[in-house]
This record gives C-alpha cells, sequence and structure tokens, in this order.
C-alpha cells in the first residue's frame, strides 16, 4: 500500500562504482522529484519529470543520470560514486507541476560512499 | 536567490503547551506555502498548505500567513513528545516556478 516506495534503503558502496536508486508511486501522480538532503539536513532539488518528460534539471554532475520509463516510475543511476554524494535521496511525487500541489515522498535511500 | 529561513533550534516544550515555528521568505511575490514534518531518520510529511493571509486550522495545527510581513508560522496545540520532529517550511517563488525552496528545518523537543 505504499505510496511512493524507494529501493534501496541503504545503499554502501565505494568510490567509482555505479549504483542505481529506484522509486515507483501508485498515487495517479504526474509529477515526480528526486531530491538530496545533505547532513545538514536540507534538501536540494535534483530533477522532475512531468509525465516522463525532464522539465527540471538542476546543477548537478553529468555523473547523475534520471529515467522515468512511465509516470509511475523514476530512476536515478549515478556513475563514478565520490565521497561527496554520500547523502539521503529522496524520490517524491505531486498531483501536478502546479504550486497548489504538496509532495508525498519516499522512504529515501541512505548513500554512504567510501 | 530566493531564501527562506527558519531556526534551526531545537525548540523546547513542554507537553501540552503551544508550540510556535516560524519561517520567513525573501521573495514578495511567492503565493504558496506548505510546512512538512520530518521524525529522525524519516521522509518528510505533508501538514498542511496555506496560500491566503490569515489562519487556517487542521486538527491540533494552524498555519498563519502574512505576506506584508513575508513570515509564515505553524502553531501546534496541546504539544506532544510525539510531535517531536523537524518541522520543514516549503515555499513556492513568484513566477510559477516549478520547485519550492525548502527551509532548513526547526527542530521541536517536546518534553513530558
Amino acid at each position: 500500500d505504499t505510496a511512493v516506495s524507494q529501493t534501496p534503503k541503504y545503499l554502501v558502496t565505494q568510490m567509482g562504482n555505479d549504483k542505481s536508486i529506484k522509486c515507483e508511486q501508485n498515487l495517479g501522480h504526474d509529477t515526480m522529484y528526486w531530491y538530496k538532503q545533505d547532513s545538514k539536513k536540507f534538501l536540494k532539488i535534483m530533477f522532475s519529470y512531468n509525465n516522463k518528460e525532464l522539465i527540471i534539471n538542476e546543477t548537478v554532475p553529468n555523473r547523475f543520470s534520471p529515467k522515468s520509463p512511465d509516470k509511475a516510475h523514476l530512476n536515478l543511476h549515478i556513475n563514478s560514486l565520490e565521497l561527496g554524494d554520500s547523502a539521503v535521496y529522496f524520490c517524491a511525487s505531486s498531483q501536478d507541476t502546479g504550486q497548489s500541489y504538496g509532495y508525498t515522498f519516499g522512504s529515501g535511500t541512505r548513500l554512504t560512499v567510501v | 536567490q530566493k531564501e527562506v529561513e527558519q531556526n534551526s533550534g531545537p525548540l523546547s516544550v513542554p507537553e501540552g503547551a503551544i508550540a510556535s515555528l516560524n519561517c520567513t521568505y525573501s521573495d514578495r511575490g511567492s503565493q504558496s506555502f506548505f510546512w512538512y514534518r520530518q521524525y529522525s531518520g524519516k521522509s518528510p510529511e505533508l501538514i498542511m498548505s496555506i496560500y491566503s493571509n490569515g489562519d487556517k486550522e487542521d486538527g491540533r495545527f494552524t498555519a498563519q500567513l502574512n505576506k506584508a510581513s513575508q513570515y509564515v508560522s505553524l502553531l501546534i496545540r496541546d504539544s506532544q513528545p510525539s510531535d517531536s520532529a523537524t518541522y520543514l517550511c516549503a515555499v513556492f517563488a513568484s513566477g510559477g516556478s516549478y520547485i519550492p525552496t525548502f527551509g532548513r528545518g526547526t527542530s521541536l523537543i517536546v518534553h513530558p
């Protein structure tokens, strides 16, 4: 019954590796997001997709590549992981892109790069 | 740069008291405001939204918006230890921005 589900919940990996995080929502929402939350709890937008189309692509290293096969799924692939990539990554969804819609967040993926 | 400021806290209140959490924002044209609660180690969850000046009540929560002074507040009445969490303010800038700016959150501790 989980509304926005992310896998894996924890990811520990070595520098230089490539990893993926998957996200799925069953809310019927049109818009999905990837956020990064650093150790100081600041939530920073990375990407946003609306109906499978990329609409927001913030200043993120091109080692990060999102992919949305359909509007219910949004994945994040990270190449050549660096120590500074360690953070919690949240997937979120909203009904649409308007300013009237709040977000439903997934449970997060805690990425630790060693 | 659109800024959203919150006192990081912690704000400590006794059980049963009113907790008042404040958020100021720099974009005078902002129209949409949201409050989220984030328990330690968990994801943010939406509490409520507010768009018009004044108060909006939802159970024990009241959001207050003052666009002239550029602040939005969240009041929690009859605070419970289970309300202990970080509260994040999110503000949509003017101009139809798709993405809100989140504050860094205020940590609330409700002690028995």
